[in-house]
């Protein structure tokens, strides 16, 4: 199993541009979600998504949007890049529509926004 | 809402020694998760414990442990015969259930670093 694949690995942005980072699993998960992890502030939930059609937003929403069409994939789009914006991104899974099991996460996509 | 709170940005501990990492938080909510998760150089992020807030046993992963003290909101972790693999960025999280709605709420992170 691959698990969950996040794409690109690194990124670098202009100021205003938009972009789309792509999240992937192959364990039938229901629960899926968007984290991003600043130095010195650990990691907050961006959005989440309990199965395919249902998207809620997480601590810090503004700037991104999501969609979640299939079980397997949740794509995070940057609507018009900003600095603050700058980040290691990360997305997870789960079995369960609650995090109570063990979140699996991908490998990161760092971003860096000129 | 909820807060984790990590007060040892840094740690160091010898190799084949002990270290307890410290984790706090602040809930009204009397049933809930707590959960430790490792992220080394590499970046990836690996879960190393759980602990469910109704069980009163403490939860155990080999070389790893917690004391959690339901009263006093305190979660920390115990690395036994810590090894130079351990080196990693640690960190707690806190999840109350919500009906299929959680959100999984992280502590800033203690980097340990296990010397030779």
């Amino acid at each position: 199993n691959a698990g969950v694949t996040q794409t690109p690995k690194f990124q670098v942005l202009k100021t205003g541009q938009s972009m789309t980072l792509q999240c992937a699993q192959d364990m039938n998960h229901e629960y899926m979600s968007w984290y991003r992890q600043d130095p010195g502030m650990g990691l907050r939930l961006i959005h989440y998504s309990v199965g395919a059609g249902i998207t809620d937003q997480g601590e810090v929403p503004n700037g991104y949007n999501v969609s979640r069409s299939t079980t397997e994939d949740f794509p995070l789009r940057l609507l018009s890049a900003a600095p603050s914006q700058t980040s290691v991104y990360f997305c997870a899974s789960s079995y369960s529509r609650g995090a109570y099991e063990k979140l699996f996460f991908g490998s990161g996509t760092q971003l860096s926004v000129l | 809402a909820q807060t984790v709170t990590q007060s040892q940005p840094e740690m160091s501990v010898q190799e084949a020694e002990t270290v307890t990492l410290s984790c706090t938080y602040d809930t009204s909510e009397s049933n809930y998760y707590l959960f430790w998760y490792k992220q080394p150089p590499s970046r990836q992020m690996i879960l190393v414990i759980r602990q469910e807030a109704y069980k009163q046993q403490n939860a155990t992963e080999n070389r790893f442990s917690v004391n959690f003290q339901k009263a006093a909101k305190s979660f920390s972790l115990k690395i036994s015969d810590s090894q130079l693999g351990d080196t990693a960025m640690y960190f707690c999280a806190f999840m109350k259930p919500q009906g299929g709605s959680e959100k999984l709420v992280f502590g800033k992170g203690t980097k340990l670093t296990v010397n030779p």
